[in-house]
Order: structure tokens, then sequence, then C-alpha cells
């Protein structure tokens, strides 16, 4: 069975300081990995995803995410946070290879103060 | 840039009535989903379709809930008698077998509330 953890269900940052959001993941395949945002009163935006190719994968608006198996880790950063990455965010795993479910992770709070 | 779309944004409903989401999912994808956010849970997997028919679909999809695409453009979720635990947000998605079918794209949600 797939499952999502997500170490922080909330986060607290200055902007313009770094961002790591915390991500485990339990897979008897070989899975895929997403991350997701959600912000307040809008839909699920895909921030970036990994499906076996490299495993430092780059995504929208600064954001990046290494794959380490070893660690069965997908972690979430960004170099500097800006006022409008205060969010939800979703990590989310599926089985790789077509038109598979999605496991949420319960989602992290980011908040960025001035 | 393409995206899902979903009607109506928001539904008050009274328990016992039936209910109808409607996605419009992007034009040249051809698997689609339907999840469900209930307030402070998990986002959490209700059903695929593909090839008009369901792929799979979860514990929480019971004789209550459907699926349809109607046409070449929407598909629904009819919910026939709503209880109150169906109160939650209901999130469409669908994606591109060109692509892998791996990466869904979800609509902005329905929110419905069952009173």
């Amino acid at each position: 069975a797939q499952s999502v953890t997500q170490l922080d269900s909330h986060v607290s940052v200055s902007e313009g300081t770094p961002v790591l959001l915390r991500c485990n993941y339990s897979s008897s395949y070989s899975p895929s990995l997403f991350w997701y945002v959600q912000h307040p009163n809008k839909g699920l935006q895909l921030l970036l995803k990994y499906t076996s190719a490299a495993t430092l994968v780059k995504g929208i608006n600064g954001f990046e995410a290494e794959f380490k198996k070893s660690e069965t880790s997908f972690h979430l950063t960004k170099p500097s946070a800006h006022m409008s990455d205060a969010a939800e965010y979703f990590c989310v795993v599926s089985e790789t290879g077509g038109y598979n479910k999605l496991i949420f992770g319960a989602g992290t709070r980011l908040a960025v103060h001035p | 840039e393409p995206e899902v779309t979903q009607t109506p944004s928001h539904q008050v409903t009274q328990m016992g009535q039936e209910v109808i989401l409607r996605c419009v999912p992007i034009s040249n994808h051809l698997y689609f989903y339907w999840y469900r956010q209930i307030l402070g849970q998990k986002v959490e997997f209700l059903v695929s379709f593909y090839n008009n028919e369901i792929s799979e679909k979860s514990e929480i999809f019971d004789d209550q809930f459907s699926v349809e695409r109607p046409d070449g453009s929407n598909f629904t979720l009819k919910i026939r008698s709503t209880k109150l635990e169906d109160s939650a947000m209901y999130f469409c998605a669908s994606s591109d077998p060109t692509l892998g079918g791996e990466t869904q794209y979800f609509g902005p949600g329905t929110r419905l509330l069952v009173l």
C-alpha cells in the first residue's frame, strides 16, 4: 500500500529565508511523486513531479524537490520565500505509469511573515 | 492555458436530495477523476474513469455515487441521496494519456454543503 507522511502541519518562515517542507513516502512499487499547492479558495495546482527521471526536480515559482530513495523522502525546498508562497502544500504519491489514483499527504500550511 | 472547470462553485442541499456536480476536463484528456476533501481532512480519491467506464473506485464510492460522461466534454458526479457527511470540497481532475497520464490537472472544486 502507498502512503505519504508530511512531517509538519504548519511551517512559518520570514520573507527571503529558505523554505523546507518535509515529506516521506511509502510505496511497494516504483512511485511517482508530486507536490501540489492550494491557495485559499483556489484549486490544486501542480508545483512539480518526479517520475523516475532526474532525482532533483525543478518546479514552478523557484521550488524544487529531491527524490531520495534510500531515505524514502521527497522534501520540497525554495531558497527564498515570497509572501505569495503562503498556501497549503500537499505531497502526493502514485504508482508510476498510467492513470493511477493519487494518494495525498495531510498537507503543510506555509505562513510567510514580512 | 487549458484548464479543468467545475460548476457550481458552491452548492447547498438538503439531506436526502440528489446533487450533480459538473466538470469540463481539459479537451484532449481521456482519464478523469473525482476526489473530495472534507474540511480539515486529507484529499481522498473517489473514482477514476476511462473509456466510458470506471477504472477504479474507493470504498467511499458506494452505490449512492455515480459518474457519467454524458457528452464529449462534460464529466459528472451524482450523489443520489445526500448525507450530512457528504459535505466536502469535490475536485475533478483529468490527465493526458499521450503523456503517460501521470500528471493530473485539477479543477477549482465544488464546495458541497448538506444540511
